[in-house]
């Protein structure tokens, strides 16, 4: 069983378009995040949100825009979207606070855009 | 502010060498340490971790230890193998929910 997915797993686009990125988790954890890993793999948190909460928004263009549903799901729309755009996005999750339990990742969409 | 640092990759060792990927760590306070790995293609996996100072996390042969007082959580392993070839990341993270990540060490194991 996948703990956390994520679809879809590769996404190339043009520019201008608008995507959205899918995410659950079935660990029944209270935390979801979405962090975007550049080409030189550094990793960066985008949002956090708890039981459907925004926790944390981090300096991210308000092109992109987080839902979350219910708990187990937390999907990602981006509008306009640009090169710079291009990344490896992952949702991860947790039960409670990162500082104790760390993330549990999925394995990431490579979006693409041309 | 709180960062990460990491050693420079990509570490070459031949298996059954040790290894030691560097990383120290700026904050004000003393947060949690852990180490995750990325294999190729994949996300993002929790190694191990520490959440106060003088803890060993520990797995799967790999171990690091939270010193405080040279701010570091170097990870180690006494004998690689062709398989642990992959993305080392070292993080902390205060009482939040936001996890700071390293730039992570890529680990390439030849036989």
């Amino acid at each position: 069983d996948t703990a956390v997915s994520q679809t879809p797993k590769y996404l190339v686009t043009q520019m201008g378009n608008d995507k959205s990125i899918k995410c659950e988790q079935n660990l029944g954890h209270d935390t979801m995040y979405w962090y975007k890993q550049d080409s030189k793999k550094f990793l960066k948190i985008m949002f956090s949100y708890n039981n459907k909460e925004l926790i944390i928004n981090e300096t991210v263009p308000n092109r992109f825009s987080p839902k979350s549903p219910d708990k187990a799901h937390l999907n990602l729309h981006i509008n306009s979207l640009e090169l710079g755009d291009s990344a490896v996005y992952f949702c991860a999750s947790s039960l409670g606070t990162a500082h104790n339990y760390g993330y549990t990742f999925g394995s990431g969409t490579r979006l693409t855009v041309v | 502010g709180n960062s990460v640092t990491q050693m420079e990759g990509p570490v070459t060792l031949s298996e059954e060498a040790f290894l030691t990927i560097n990383c120290t760590y700026t904050a004000t306070g003393y947060p949690s340490l852990f180490w995750y790995v990325q294999y190729p293609g994949e996300g993002l996996q929790l190694l191990l971790k520490a959440t106060k100072a003088d803890d060993k996390g520990s797995n799967k042969g790999f171990e690091a230890t939270y010193r405080k007082e040279t701010t570091s959580f170097h990870l180690e392993k006494g004998s690689v193998q062709v398989s642990d070839s992959a993305v080392y990341f070292c993080a902390l993270s205060f009482n939040t929910d936001k996890l700071i990540f390293g730039t992570g060490t890529r680990l390439q194991v030849f036989p």
